[in-house]
C-alpha cells in the first residue's frame, strides 16, 4: 500500500526566512504522481504542484520550488524568502495509476507558521 | 468560472441522526472525490464518483454512501452519525478522463460535521 511521510508536524519561521517541507513517499508501482496542496484557515485545499514519477527535473514557480529525488522516494518543497501569508498546513499527496479513478494518499500535513 | 460548491457549510447532529451533503463540481468535471478530515487520521479518501459509477471506495464503514447525479453533482450520505464522525469533509472534482490518477484535484472548502 502507498504511504506518504511529512515528518514536521509544525515549522515557525521568521519572515523572509527559506523553508523547506520534507515528504517521503512509499509506492510499489513505477508509474505515478505527486501533488502539493496548501490549507489556509478557510479550509479548502489549493492545488501546488503536479510531478509524474517519469520527471526528476526540480520545478521554480516564483518563490517556490521543489526537489524530486526518486532514488531516496522525496519531494520536498521549499519556499524562498517565506511571507506571513504564506503560513498553513501543506500537504504532499500520492496518486497512482494502477486501481483506476483518482484517489490521492495525502501526508498528515506541516502546518508552517510564518512570523514577522 | 465558479469552483467547487458545498452545501452545508457547517452543521450540528445528534448521535444516531443521518446527514446528507452536497458537491457541485466545476462546470465541465465528471469526477466528484470525497474526502474525510480530522485531527487524529488526517486526510482520508472516502470514494469517488465519475460519470455517476462509483469508481474507487476507501475503507470506511457502509454507514458512509455516496451518489452522482446526471449532472456530476454529488451528495454523501452518512446514516446512525457516530462521535467520531465529527470531521470537516471534503469534496474535489476534476475532469476524471485519460489518466486519471494525473487529474489535478479541485476542492471544495468544505462541510464541517459536528456530531453531539
Amino acid at each position: 500500500a502507498q504511504k506518504v511521510t511529512q515528518a514536521q508536524t509544525e515549522i515557525s519561521v521568521v519572515e523572509k526566512e527559506d523553508v523547506t517541507l520534507d515528504c517521503v513517499y512509499e509506492t510499489r508501482d513505477t508509474t505515478y504522481y505527486l501533488f502539493w496542496y496548501k490549507q489556509p484557515p478557510s479550509g479548502e485545499l489549493v492545488f501546488l504542484i503536479r510531478r509524474n514519477s517519469f520527471d526528476e527535473q526540480n520545478e521554480i514557480s516564483g518563490r517556490y520550488s521543489w526537489n524530486f529525488q526518486k532514488s531516496t522516494s522525496s519531494f520536498n518543497f521549499t519556499i524562498t524568502a517565506s511571507q506571513v501569508v504564506d503560513s498553513a498546513v501543506y500537504f504532499c499527496a500520492l496518486s497512482e495509476l494502477t486501481g483506476g479513478g483518482n484517489k490521492l494518499t495525502f501526508g498528515t500535513g506541516t502546518q508552517l507558521k510564518v512570523e514577522l | 468560472k465558479a469552483g467547487v460548491t458545498q452545501t452545508p457549510r457547517y452543521l450540528i447532529k445528534t448521535r444516531g441522526q443521518q446527514v446528507t451533503l452536497s458537491c457541485s463540481p466545476i462546470s465541465g468535471h465528471r469526477s466528484v472525490s470525497w474526502y474525510q478530515q480530522t485531527p487524529g487520521q488526517g486526510l482520508q479518501f472516502l470514494f469517488e464518483y465519475f460519470s455517476e459509477t462509483q469508481r474507487n471506495k476507501g475503507n470506511f464503514p457502509g454507514r458512509f454512501s455516496g451518489r452522482q447525479f446526471s449532472n456530476s453533482r454529488s451528495e454523501m450520505n452518512v446514516s446512525t452519525l457516530e462521535l467520531g464522525d465529527s470531521a470537516l469533509y471534503l469534496c474535489a472534482s476534476s475532469l476524471g478522463g485519460g489518466l486519471s490518477g494525473a487529474n489535478v484535484l479541485t476542492f471544495g472548502a468544505g462541510s464541517r460535521l459536528t456530531v453531539l
